[in-house]
């Protein structure tokens, strides 16, 4: 079984600052997603990367995935106070179902 | 389409009641996923469907749930008799195919509260 563990769990700043929250793994997966849930919704996917050492921009958000393919990282610059919510590292086990890591819940001060 | 769809929103039942979920996945896609949220706890997966088959059943998946799909299209969860630890967000999603990579689409959820 394949555990995800993602860090800091909780994280409070204000607006304008830059901020990295981890996902890493006990071993190998084949793909791992990003997603963001907000209160009363469901997830909505933010990116997927697949290669190990992958660096993905969605604007100010920065997705990278490590060489061994066991860990990944979200950056976030200049945060905004809609980018306030719960960010979920998601691995696909191989075709199986889809593991979530127990979440950041990330709080932007206006 | 409009991605996945899930009904109702939110769900307000007696203990002991039993409870019927709905959910129609984005049309061309073969894989739909139930998961369980609990508040402030990332999704548990409970099972999935590949078209009709209920290929993986999580062991929270107690003998009081079920879960169907049966024309390979929408897919129902059932609790029986629930209790007050059913309290929960239930998520459905569904994925294109089988393929590493494949990503999985989800719904708003429905949120059942069991009093």
């Amino acid at each position: 079984t394949q555990l995800l563990e993602q860090s800091p769990q909780f994280l409070s700043i204000q607006e304008g600052e830059n901020l990295t929250v981890y996902c890493n793994s006990s071993s190998v997966f084949s793909s791992l997603q990003w997603y963001r849930q907000e209160p009363g919704e469901g997830p909505v996917l933010l990116v997927t990367v697949v290669t190990g050492g992958e660096v993905k921009k969605l604007k100010r958000l920065t997705f990278q995935f490590g060489d061994a393919r066991k860990d990944s990282s979200l950056h976030i610059t200049a945060a905004q106070t809609g980018d306030t919510g719960l960010y979920l590292c998601v691995i696909d086990n191989y075709g199986q179902n889809f593991v979530f890591g127990p979440g950041t819940r990330l709080s932007v001060l206006p | 389409d409009t991605g996945v769809s899930q009904n109702p929103r939110h769900k307000i039942t007696k203990r002991g009641q039993n409870v019927t979920f709905r959910c129609d996945p984005i049309s061309e896609h073969n894989r739909l996923y139930w998961y369980r949220q609990t508040l402030g706890q990332g999704p548990e997966f409970l099972t999935y469907f590949q078209n009709e088959a209920q290929l993986e059943k999580s062991r929270l998946l107690s003998d009081r749930f079920s879960a169907e799909r049966p024309k390979g299209s929408f897919s129902t969860l059932e609790i029986q008799r629930t209790e007050q630890g059913d309290s929960a967000m239930y998520l459905c999603a569904s994925s294109p195919g089988t393929a590493s990579g494949t990503e999985a689409f989800f719904g708003q959820g429905t949120r059942l509260t069991v009093v």
